[in-house]
């Protein structure tokens, strides 16, 4: 079975710039999870799909972070314009069970490096 | 404001040395408390669920536990494959969906 897949897996842009990471969640997996470690900070959450319907997205940054989830497969996060303080690396994560059980898949991540 | 601290920052352990790593959490009401193991270059995995004081869960040479204020997750007789990053996160209550985790531990188990 695959796992959740996330393309590209190392970005570098410049300041001002555009930048579209995706995630691949493990097929039948309705819940779709963002999450950001920024260098040094521990893994913060960024918003939650349940399908194709945003749950909760308290935790995106600014109204600079655009994240969509299209039929209710994959999932796309868009950062315009992109600030140094960006960089980080973003996870996604896909279950099949509530977020109580802690059994979130979670994907190797796309390195986002903003100069 | 919800919080996870998880101590020592990095550890270094002989193969066979057991140890334990410690994870602290202030919440206002705890819904769940996670283990996970992080590769260098991957993403975390989920190793274990705690929900109550006294639970304990194992696996393999792992095992954790959990009180009212603190998880340990203790290691026996460490082999040099068990060297990553273990991440604990707490859901709290009230929380929607949103997992809180540490900084993580950084073990390193020499042959």
């Amino acid at each position: 079975e695959a796992g959740v897949t996330q393309f590209p897996s190392h970005s570098v842009i410049e300041k001002g710039q555009t930048v579209t990471l995706r995630c691949d969640p493990i097929s039948g997996h309705d819940n779709l999870y963002w999450y950001r470690r920024v260098m040094g900070k521990e893994i913060k959450f960024l918003l939650h799909f349940v399908k194709e319907s945003k749950q909760d997205e308290s935790g995106m940054p600014n109204n600079r972070f655009l994240a969509e989830r299209t039929g209710g497969t994959y999932s796309t996060l868009k950062v315009q314009p992109a600030e140094l303080e960006d960089s980080g690396v973003y996870f996604c994560a896909s279950s099949q069970r509530a977020v109580d059980t802690g059994e979130l898949f979670f994907g190797e991540g796309s390195r986002l490096t903003v100069l | 404001e919800d919080q996870v601290t998880q101590s020592p920052e990095a550890l270094r352990l002989q193969e066979g040395e057991s140890s334990s790593l410690n994870c602290s959490y202030t919440v206002s009401g705890l819904r769940g408390l996670f283990w996970y193991r992080q590769d260098p270059g991957k993403g975390p995995e989920f190793l274990f669920t705690l929900y109550s004081a006294g639970e304990e869960k194992e696996k393999e040479r792992l095992k954790a536990t959990l009180t009212k204020k603190e998880s340990f997750l203790h290691i026996t007789a460490p082999k040099p494959e068990d060297s990553a990053t273990y991440l604990c996160a707490v859901v709290p209550t009230g929380a929607n969906s949103k997992l809180t985790f540490g900084k993580g531990i950084t073990l390193s188990v020499r042959p």
